[in-house]
């Protein structure tokens, strides 16, 4: 099966580097997810890990380390409206690609 | 393109009502799913399908039925409302291949009050 922990809640100042940790043990690997969920809106796709190191697309960077089952989403210049929930998730290896999520880390950008 | 398309965006049942969820895709995607989310308790998966014709249970399936005549269309039928049913449902689909592979684009959502 799969287990995924994350942090609750997070708080961050506008302008700064934020890092949000996830980590998971799962029966087999077939990558790491990110995605982005504002209040009252659907989850949407962030970031894809499937091999070690770090993935960089604008602000927005992901890091993987398998042997570690670990994590992290790393967001820099934080404006306001990266106030939101970010949702780890990982599928299984073998049959359905379907997604196990965390329960998501709630982050709070303040000016 | 419309990508994920569920209906209806709000609902309010009564205790024993029973009702259909419609979630639609037009991206010809293989995958679908149904998850539901309640505070603190992140998306859980209720029922997917990897093609027409096939579904399976996920984490939290009792008191719902799907099934998956076409590749377009995963409904969610709840039989017998309880308020512990009482929550936001999302249906989400990816595809097999290409360069999206796996990564799941969701529908907005159905807010289920169960009175």
């Amino acid at each position: 099966g799969q287990n995924i922990d994350q942090p609750t809640e997070m708080t961050a100042t506008e302008g700064a580097i934020v890092q949000i940790n996830c980590t998971y043990q799962t029966s087999g690997f077939n990558g790491l997810f990110w995605y982005q969920q504002h209040a009252g809106e659907a989850p949407t796709f962030l970031s894809y890990n499937v091999l070690d190191g770090l993935e960089e697309k604008g602000r927005f960077s992901s890091f993987l380390s398998r042997s570690k089952g670990y994590s992290y989403l790393l967001l820099k210049e934080l404006q306001m409206k990266d106030s939101a929930s970010y949702l780890c998730a990982a599928p299984p290896s073998g049959g359905s690609y379907i997604p196990t999520f965390g329960r998501g880390t709630s982050l709070i950008v303040h000016p | 393109n419309a990508g994920v398309t569920q209906t209806p965006k709000f609902q309010v049942l009564k205790t024993g009502q029973s009702m259909t969820l419609q979630c639609a895709q037009d991206m010809n995607h293989e995958y679908m799913s149904w998850y539901r989310q309640d505070p603190g308790m992140g998306l859980r998966l209720i029922h997917y399908s990897v093609g027409a014709g096939i579904t399976d249970q996920g984490e939290v399936p009792n008191g719902y039925n799907v099934s998956r005549s076409t590749t377009e269309d995963f409904p969610l039928r709840l039989l017998s409302a309880a308020p512990s049913q009482t929550s936001v449902y999302f249906c989400a689909s990816s595809s097999t291949r290409g360069k999206a592979k796996n990564i799941q684009y969701f529908g907005a959502g159905t807010r289920l009050s169960v009175l």
